[in-house]
């Protein structure tokens, strides 16, 4: 299986502040029709995931443009441009490229 | 909006099999693909397996032996059953629309608890 690696697993940020986290893939997410299945989703505590952004860059609808998906073959990272308090929770990477479909550890943030 | 909800048994005993029912409200399960994750303690979101809505399934390896996913376009649900449960299947399990794009939207989650 593909293994997802992100990082940090936790990330205390400040209000209004930026935040970055990074997802790493063991082999490259390129499909065969030229696609890069990255996805990247919320969940805050007690929910299920939201999805924010799929292959790389794409938001869903509703999601703040300060969100914002970046990267290629087995680099990413998801930025958040000025976090505000309901961005706490955790976030999840997820490849759909190779089957089994696999999502990394998990980036808890909180807020200092 | 496209609503979904698991339902099913919350505790389930060793060796037998886990079953629960996702029931899709505001929209048809026809066009889409549905899918089956769950999310443990020690081992974070899993992805069980996806069902297009004529019928073709597809399963993780891992669990492949174990699940099967059916589709029932008349009712607006899609089912999946577990055989053989171990405690390690203890899992909040979801429903979702959707596959290699990911899951939007997804079920609220049902908890299963595999025990005697």
């Amino acid at each position: 299986d593909v293994v997802m690696t992100q990082s940090p697993l936790s990330l205390p940020v400040t209000l209004g502040q930026p935040a970055s986290i990074s997802c790493r893939s063991s082999q490259s997410l390129v499909y065969s029709n030229g696609n890069t299945y990255l996805n990247w989703f919320h969940q805050r505590p007690g929910q299920s995931p939201r999805r924010l952004i799929y292959v790389i860059s794409t938001r869903d609808s509703g999601v703040p443009d300060r969100f914002s998906g970046s990267g290629s073959g087995t680099d990413f990272t998801l930025r958040i441009s000025r976090v505000e308090a309901e961005d706490v929770g955790v976030y999840y990477c997820m490849q759909g490229t190779h089957w089994p479909w696999t999502f990394g550890q998990g980036t808890k943030v909180e807020i200092k | 909006q496209v609503q979904l909800q698991e339902s099913g048994p919350g505790l389930v005993k060793p060796s037998e099999t886990l079953s629960l029912t996702c029931t899709v409200s505001g929209g048809s399960v026809s066009g889409y693909y549905w899918s089956w994750i769950r999310q443990s303690p020690g081992k974070g979101l899993d992805w069980i397996g996806y069902i297009h809505y004529t019928g073709s399934t597809n399963y993780n390896p891992s669990l492949n032996s174990r699940v099967t996913i059916s589709i029932d376009t008349s009712k607006n649900q899609f089912s999946l059953k577990v055989r053989s449960v171990t405690a390690a299947d203890t899992a909040v399990y979801y429903c979702g629309r959707g596959e290699r794009l990911g899951i939007d939207p997804w079920g609220q989650g049902t908890l299963v608890t595999v025990s005697s």
